[in-house]
Parts: structure tokens; sequence; C-alpha cells
């Protein structure tokens, strides 16, 4: 178990929908990070907050949002929902980096769009 | 552009052999650090091993030890006296500079081992 707690675990909603996945980080850690993995882009990097602020962007779509809350959770939404978009959804957690650079990831919502 | 590399899709190892799985990485920082993790048929990315760039030694944890090559930027994984629950698909990763506190990870493609009894 990382620490990293990610619901739903499964998500299955049709084309056009608007979904929310959730994410609490470790205890103590300030950074979270969104990854997509699909079959064919394989893992990819989409967003990273630190301490409630938007740190880092990667090929995240237009329709795809998040946001860090003060308790710092994290929520990725995803709008007007393509078949293309059904992957496994990871959020990672990490703490300041002068306590230490791993990236523990949380066990992933598997979205499928129908 | 920083890039990992992965060229072996899958491999075979012997219950009890040691195996090695390849990582080649690209990068221009002079500050990274590369990771490896495990993804079981279940889907979960599980952490087991890093090696900061300016670390010397290479890094092990357990079974696990990163062959950490700077000169020829090669970050291999090897696994001793594998076991039947090492067979998953195993992904090498990099963390670019750390400064601001930033620091995605670039992942390859992926090794997919099995562990024959």
């Amino acid at each position: 178990d990382s620490g990293v707690t990610q619901t739903p675990k499964h998500l299955i909603t049709a084309t056009g929908q608007r979904v929310t996945l959730r994410c609490s980080p470790r205890s103590g850690d300030l950074s979270v990070y969104w990854y997509q993995q699909s079959l064919d882009q394989g893992l990819q990097f989409l967003i990273q907050y630190y301490n409630g602020e938007e740190r880092a962007k990667g090929n995240i779509l237009e329709r795809f949002s998040a946001q860090q809350f003060p308790d710092l959770h994290s929520e990725l939404n995803l709008s007007s929902l393509e078949l293309g978009d059904s992957a496994l959804y990871f959020c990672a957690s990490s703490p300041p980096v002068d306590r230490g650079y791993e990236q523990y990831f949380g066990p992933g919502t598997r979205l499928t769009v129908t | 552009a920083q890039k990992i590399t992965q060229t072996q899709p899958g491999m075979f190892v012997q219950e009890k052999e040691a195996v090695t799985l390849d990582c080649t990485y690209d990068t221009s920082d002079q500050s990274y650090g590369l990771f490896w993790y495990k993804q079981p048929s279940s889907g979960e990315m599980i952490f087991l091993i890093y090696q900061g760039s300016y670390d010397e030694q290479n890094a092990t944890e357990g079974r696990y030890s990163l062959n950490f090559q700077k000169a020829r930027k090669s970050a291999n994984l090897v696994i001793s006296a594998s076991q039947l629950g090492d067979s998953a698909m195993y992904f090498c990763a990099m963390r670019e500079a750390f400064y601001n506190q930033g620091g995605k990870l670039i992942f390859g493609q992926g090794t997919e081992l099995s562990v024959k009894p």
C-alpha cells in the first residue's frame, strides 16, 4: 500500500459525459501528479500540483482539468468524454525534494467510455 | 528532449535465476533521477528503486539493484533470485530536474517479465 488513495476504482460512462476522479496523497506529500496509461500512448504525464498551485502541465487535453484543494487532495475532471479517453488514470504524490525524490502511485482509476 | 528507451518488450527467466532489464535514457539535464516501477497484472504501479544522477554507488533494494552507467546513459535493473511473483511489467522512468519542486516522470514502454517455474 503506497499510502496514495484514488476513487473510484472503476468508472464506466458514456461518450459526451463528464467524470471526476479523486486522489488523496500520502501524508506529508505536497505534490500531486496525474498520469494516463493507455495501450497506444503508454504512460503519459498530464499535470502536477504543488501545495495547491499548478506546477507543470503535460499533454493534457483542454477537455481535462484538475485542481488541488487546501487539504491537498486533488481532483481530475474529464469532460465531453470520447472513446479514446478510456484508460487507467493514476495519481502519484511525492514529498518536497529536500525530503525525497520518489513518486508513489495510487491504485488507479480505470475509466471505460462506451 | 528527455527520452527513456526499453528495448526488450518481453523477457523470460527461470525461477531463482538473475535477470537484467535494460533501460537507456537521454537528457541534457545534469541533475535527474532514474526509477524503476513494477506493474503486476492487477494494475498498480509499485516503486522499486531510485538512482540519483550524482550518486556514485549503484542503488540496491533487497533483490533489486540498479546498474547505473552514466557515460553510457544506461540504468539497467537487475533482479536476483527471481520469484514467480516477479512476473509483471517493469517500467523505467526518469524524473527531470527537481528545481521548483517540479519533476514529472517520463516512462519507457515497459518490459514484460515472465518467470518460469
